[in-house]
């Protein structure tokens, strides 16, 4: 099984919700990411977890906040965004070494309104 | 720092004629590389990978891609396109510090194919 599932596939929240993405993976990956992707351009890093522990935030603001609550498992929990957060929200995993490739999911359309 | 450039934001070709896509990078070090493929509304696929191997590296559906260290180019290849290979081309690199090791994204290429 090399698939990394996200829920939902869509969003729409408006700027008070409070909500939440899922992401899981049953690869024994190690490591596991989000990325933010706006229309026509790149993915963006914003967490990364190592063994469940948060190792890299991209200075992301704190309206996001990841959480891992095990080794399969990946969340994002969302409060107060704005219009311009709304993007496509990617999760991926790889094994927690150097030179490996990471697995993606199909991502979350998300939009505020 | 590791980065990734990718010197074609759009690439057109007609079907059954060679691909080219063309990624330059930047490292310190001998760099890990990908190439990532987007279709429209999906996720991001793996093409092919480099990691100090073969500097020849063949992918999935024909791609392959050459690492020239001289050159410090990994360009992404094909020799004959197909329809269906219209999409988000990525050129990625992984960045390895003390924090950990994540993959940076160049700003991609548009492959566009007619027919």
């Amino acid at each position: 099984d090399t698939e990394v599932t996200q829920t939902p596939k869509h969003l729409v929240m408006g700027m008070t919700n409070k909500k939440s993405l899922k992401c899981e993976q049953h690869m024994g990956h190690r490591a596991m990411y989000w990325y933010k992707q706006k229309a026509k351009k790149p993915p963006e890093l914003m967490f990364v977890y190592s063994y469940e522990k948060l190792s890299i935030n991209e200075s992301v603001p704190s309206r996001f906040s990841p959480e891992c609550p095990n080794s399969s498992l990946l969340n994002l929990h969302l409060h107060a965004l704005q219009p311009e957060d709304s993007a496509l929200y990617l999760c991926a995993s790889s094994q927690a070494r150097l030179n490996t490739e990471a697995f993606f999911g199909q991502g979350t359309r998300l939009t505020v309104v | 720092a590791q980065s990734v450039t990718q010197l074609d934001s759009h690439v057109s070709v007609s079907e059954g004629t060679p691909v080219l896509l063309r990624c330059n990078y930047s490292s310190s070090y001998s760099p890990s590389l990908f190439w990532y493929v987007q279709h429209p509304n999906k996720g991001l696929q793996l093409l092919l990978k480099y990691t100090s191997a073969a500097t020849l590296v063949k992918g999935i559906n024909g791609f392959e891609a050459e690492f020239k260290k001289s050159e410090t180019s990994f360009h992404l290849t094909k020799p004959s396109a197909h329809m269906s290979d219209a999409a988000e081309y990525f050129c990625v690199v992984i960045r390895a510090n003390q924090a950990g090791t994540a993959l940076i994204f160049g700003k991609g290429t548009t492959l566009s194919v007619s027919s």
